[in-house]
């Protein structure tokens, strides 16, 4: 069955840079998801990854897809208080990761 | 900048009533979504609707559910009888069309909590 699996929580000082991961198993998926969930307000997608690319940069985004092992990681460049909140990764048919709590430390 | 609303934030009930909970999505979009998020666990697709009808739904969205959009802005999403397992984050999402690239902009979601 599908299934995407992510580590829970996550904490990194301002400044540094913060890597999230995530395993996924449909390896017919398509596109690669990541959505940014703040306290109190719904998902908000970040980015996305087309399944045929190794990396997408965006800002201080970077995604960086591994077919082979199913493996996904955003990394967060020059991180900010602002980036906290809850990371979760998606397959193209919609399932979602456990999520990532980002706890930014200033 | 448009956004999905749904209403309300908070919802208790007692197990076995029935609850409506209601999101407005972004005015030009044609596909609407429901998924929902138990405490601590993934967040889980339920159906997907166009054009007044189911698209798509997973294994959880069972008889006890139903959607709906009675007047051409409110999405709604009914529980017939709920039960304890029911509390959950119930998240509202709108498109302007269905594929991989077409954002899905989520509301801030409603907390259903069954006691």
């Amino acid at each position: 069955g599908e299934d995407v699996e992510q580590s829970l929580f996550l904490s990194v000082r301002e400044g540094d840079s913060s890597v999230i991961n995530c395993t996924y198993t449909d390896s017919s998926s398509t596109y690669l998801y990541w959505y940014k969930q703040e306290p109190g307000a719904g998902l908000q997608l970040l980015t996305y990854i087309f399944s045929n690319m190794d990396m997408k940069q965006d800002q201080r985004l970077t995604v960086l897809l591994n077919k082979k092992d199913k493996h996904l990681s955003l990394r967060i460049a020059d991180t900010q208080t602002g980036d906290s909140a809850i990371y979760f990764c998606a397959e193209t048919k919609v399932t979602f990761g456990t999520g990532t709590k980002l706890q930014v430390i200033p | 900048e448009p956004e999905v609303t749904q209403t309300p934030s908070h919802q208790v009930t007692q197990m076995g009533q029935e609850v409506i909970l209601r999101c407005v999505p972004i005015s030009n979009h044609l596909y609407f979504y429901w998924y929902r998020q138990i405490l601590g666990q993934k967040v889980e697709f339920l159906v997907s609707f166009y054009n007044n009808e189911i698209s798509e739904k997973s294994e959880i969205f069972d008889d006890q559910f139903s959607v709906e959009r009675p007047d051409g802005s409110n999405f709604t999403l009914k529980i017939r009888s709920t039960k304890l397992e029911d509390s959950a984050m119930y998240f509202c999402a709108s498109s302007d069309g269905q594929g991989a690239t077409y954002e899905q902009y989520f509301g801030p979601g409603t907390r259903l909590t069954v006691t």
